[in-house]
């Protein structure tokens, strides 16, 4: 079985670009979550879709940032103009279960590099 | 707001039960607990879950007491490859019902031959 697969694993871009990370989940998990670790801190959450609806995205960072998961399949993650601060690791979780009581399988996550 | 606290690095050898705490005081009382394997370069992986008293799979075990503000991961025997950091995870609930995951800064294992 395929696990979570995340496109692209590195992406390099200047400040004011636009970057649209995305996350194909394990067949069947209705639950897809964002994460992002930025340089010398902790992995944070971004948010969680059920299906196509978003369940909680309060630890999005601010308006420049846009996930969408049309149709409840893949979800796309994309930052708008992005800034040096958005540099980090973006990983993309999927569970079959809703929380409280689920196993979340993460992707490899994408790496992103804003000069 | 949940936060987990844990110690920053554990050496041990080979052969050797590891144990790993981490404290998070303020769990609430639908939070599960919840421990990940995180390799460099990869995205973290489900070790185990619980929610209180002991809970045991193929890879490790998970003590919780009563009052929850604790809990411990035992790895058996652990091996070179189990080099990694953990990361202990509460679930927070929202007033809305929603959760998220707060990670915390991890333990790093390191395993000697």
């Amino acid at each position: 079985e395929a696990g979570v697969t995340q496109f692209p694993s590195h992406s390099v871009i200047e400040k004011g670009q636009t970057v649209t990370l995305r996350c194909d989940p394990i067949s069947g998990h209705d639950n897809l979550y964002w994460y992002r670790r930025v340089m010398g801190k902790e992995i944070k959450f971004l948010l969680h879709f059920v299906k196509e609806s978003k369940q909680d995205e309060s630890g999005m960072p601010n308006n420049r940032f846009l996930a969408e998961r049309t149709g409840g399949t893949y979800s796309t993650l994309k930052v708008q103009p992005a800034e040096l601060e958005d540099s980090g690791v973006y990983f993309c979780a999927s569970s079959q279960f809703a929380p409280p009581v689920n196993e979340q399988f993460f992707g490899p996550g994408t790496r992103l590099t804003v000069l | 707001l949940a936060k987990t606290t844990q110690p920053i690095s554990m050496d041990s050898y080979e052969g050797q039960e590891v144990n790993i705490t981490c404290s998070h005081n303020n769990i609430a009382t639908n939070d599960y607990i919840t421990w990940y394997q995180q390799f460099p370069s990869q995205g973290p992986r489900f070790i185990i879950q619980g929610y209180k008293t002991k809970v045991t799979n193929e890879v490790a075990s998970l003590f919780i007491p009563a009052d929850r503000k604790s809990s411990t991961l035992s790895l058996p025997r652990v091996s070179l490859s189990d080099t990694a950091v953990y990361y202990c995870l509460v679930g927070e609930r929202n007033t809305s019902g929603t959760y998220k995951y707060i990670f915390g800064t991890g333990t790093r294992l390191k395993v000697l031959a």
